[in-house]
C-alpha cells in the first residue's frame, strides 16, 4: 500500500522558476528518499533525509523534513526543461529496508 | 553509483505463458533486492523482498505462487510472472540494496501480456 500522498499531482513552472513539492506520510520513519523518474524508465536517486534531519542540500535541490507533521518538500531552485520529470517520495519505515511510495508530481518545466 | 541492469527491457507475450525477468546487480552483492510494479501514470508499488538464499517475502495481496521470485545469488534476483493475463501488463522494476541505506534501481521491464 502506499505509504502517503503527494501534491501537486502535476506542476507546469517556466524554466527559471523554482518548482516545490510535498509529500505526507502516516507512519513513523528511518528516513524519506526522493526519486525522479524520467517517462518509462527507472528512477534515480536525488536525497535521502534520515529523521533526525530537519533539511538537506544537494546542489539546486532542497529537502526539508518535518516529522511532527508527517511531511516533507522538495525544493527545485532555477528550474531546467531537463527537470521535466515524476518525482516521487519513499519512507523507509523500519529495518526491512522496504520503500513506501507516494503517489508522484508530475513536473513539466517550459523551455 | 552502483548499476543495478534488467533483462530484458521489455516482453510481449500471450496471454497464459510465463515470463521472467532478471534483475541484476553489477558491481557490488546485494543481499536484499526488491521488486515492484507501477502502473501507467501511478506510483510504484512493492510486491516482494527478496534475500539471497531465503524465500522471498510478499506484501499483502500479491499471489506468491503467481509472482515467483528467486534470489539464488548475491548479484541476481529473478521473477517469473506465471501464466500471465492481460492484467499482468505494467512496468516491473527491481532494486538492490547492497551495504548502504540507498537502494539502486534497475530500469524496468515492460511486460505487455496479449
Amino acid at each position: 500500500s502506499q505509504q502517503g500522498e503527494e501534491d501537486p499531482q502535476a506542476l507546469s513552472i517556466q524554466e527559471g522558476e523554482n518548482a516545490t513539492m510535498n509529500c505526507s506520510y502516516k507512519t513513523s520513519i528511518n528516513n524519506l528518499q526522493w526519486y525522479r523518474q524520467n517517462s518509462g524508465r527507472g528512477l534515480v536517486h536525488l536525497i535521502l533525509i534520515r529523521s533526525n534531519e530537519r533539511e538537506k542540500h544537494s546542489g539546486r535541490l532542497r529537502v526539508t523534513l518535518d516529522t511532527s507533521k508527517k511531511s516533507s518538500s522538495l525544493l527545485i531552485t532555477a528550474s531546467r526543461a531537463a527537470d521535466t520529470a515524476s518525482y516521487f517520495c519513499a519512507t523507509e519505515r523500519d529495518s526491512s529496508y522496504k520503500l513506501i511510495f507516494g503517489s508522484g508530481t508530475r513536473l513539466l518545466v517550459r523551455p | 553509483g552502483a548499476v543495478v541492469s534488467q533483462h530484458p527491457s521489455w516482453v510481449i507475450c500471450k496471454s497464459g505463458t510465463s515470463v521472467k525477468i532478471e534483475c541484476r546487480s553489477l558491481d557490488f552483492q546485494a543481499t536484499t533486492m526488491f521488486w515492484y510494479r507501477q502502473f501507467p501514470k501511478q506510483s510504484l508499488m512493492l510486491m516482494a523482498t527478496s534475500n539471497e538464499g531465503s524465500k522471498a517475502t510478499y506484501e499483502q495481496g500479491v499471489e506468491k505462487d503467481k509472482f515467483l521470485i528467486n534470489h539464488a545469488s548475491l548479484t541476481l534476483s529473478t521473477l517469473t510472472v506465471t501464466s500471465a493475463h492481460p492484467e499482468d501488463s505494467s512496468f516491473y522494476i527491481c532494486s538492490a540494496r547492497g551495504g548502504h541505506d540507498e537502494q539502486f534501481f534497475g530500469p524496468g521491464t515492460r511486460l505487455t501480456v496479449l
